[in-house]
């Protein structure tokens, strides 16, 4: 069975830094892009970060451009954000995804994580 | 604001059916394909349809999708109180270096 499993979420003071990670499991992790995606409370979906089945391919979004930095070990099966200098509206839940395929465009995400929660505030 | 506009809600009666636009631009919907979302308050999104009308194995025949110009639908046909959820769209925008945009997402109430 195709899981991902996030963790790392949790209280952040403003300005402050944290790493999340993603364990993924029952797919060959080193041939599928994947990606980040939170939802803030009471929000919708936004795209933050994806990364292609090497790591040599990465995209951000302007929101997080220059402070989250995604990244993954394939000896691992691992995904990972390192999110910096952070703001109260990095508030969210977020998800880890893989892609169909090695590329994250185009084809949209097919297996989502459970999520984990990062609450910046001081 | 959302690249890709929903409605904000639908409602519909079960054994019904019920359609969720998705209106997008010419740099995603109008070149790339589509996929929707379906999630569940508290959980995690679902993969329903893929390339506009493709669906994952383990999905019902009773949810369709398609894509027409710079719009997409996703159908919902026999409606049951199970489908009460959050409908998101996504797709790939070319604008700029290219990045993902999602619908705002549309609460449907199965009535």
């Amino acid at each position: 069975e195709v899981q991902l499993l996030e963790a790392g979420g949790g209280l952040v003071q403003p300005g402050g830094s944290l790493r999340l990670s993603c364990a993924a499991s029952g797919f060959t992790f080193s041939t599928y892009a994947m990606t980040w995606v939170r939802q803030a409370p009471g929000k919708g979906l936004e795209w933050v970060s994806s990364i292609t089945a090497s790591g040599g391919s990465t995209s951000y979004a302007d929101s997080v451009k220059g402070r989250f930095t995604i990244s993954r070990d394939n000896s691992k099966n691992t995904l990972y954000v390192q999110m910096d200098s952070l703001r109260a509206e990095d508030t969210a839940v977020y998800y880890c995804a893989k892609f169909p395929n090695w590329n994250y465009k185009y084809q949209g995400m097919d297996v989502w994580g459970q999520g984990t929660t990062v609450t910046v505030s001081s | 604001q959302s690249v890709l506009t929903q409605p904000p809600s639908a409602s519909e009666t079960p054994g019904q059916r019920v359609t969720i636009t998705c209106s997008g631009s010419s740099s995603n919907i109008g070149i790339n394909t589509v996929s929707w979302y379906q999630q569940v308050p508290g959980t995690a999104p679902r993969l329903l349809i893929y390339s506009d009308d493709q669906r994952p194995s383990g999905i019902p025949d009773r949810f369709s999708g398609s894509r027409s110009g710079t719009s997409a639908s996703l159908a919902i046909s026999g409606l049951q109180s199970e489908d009460e959820a959050d409908y998101f769209c996504a797709v790939w925008d070319d604008s700029l270096n290219g990045h993902w945009v999602f619908g705002g997402g549309t609460k449907l109430t199965v009535l």
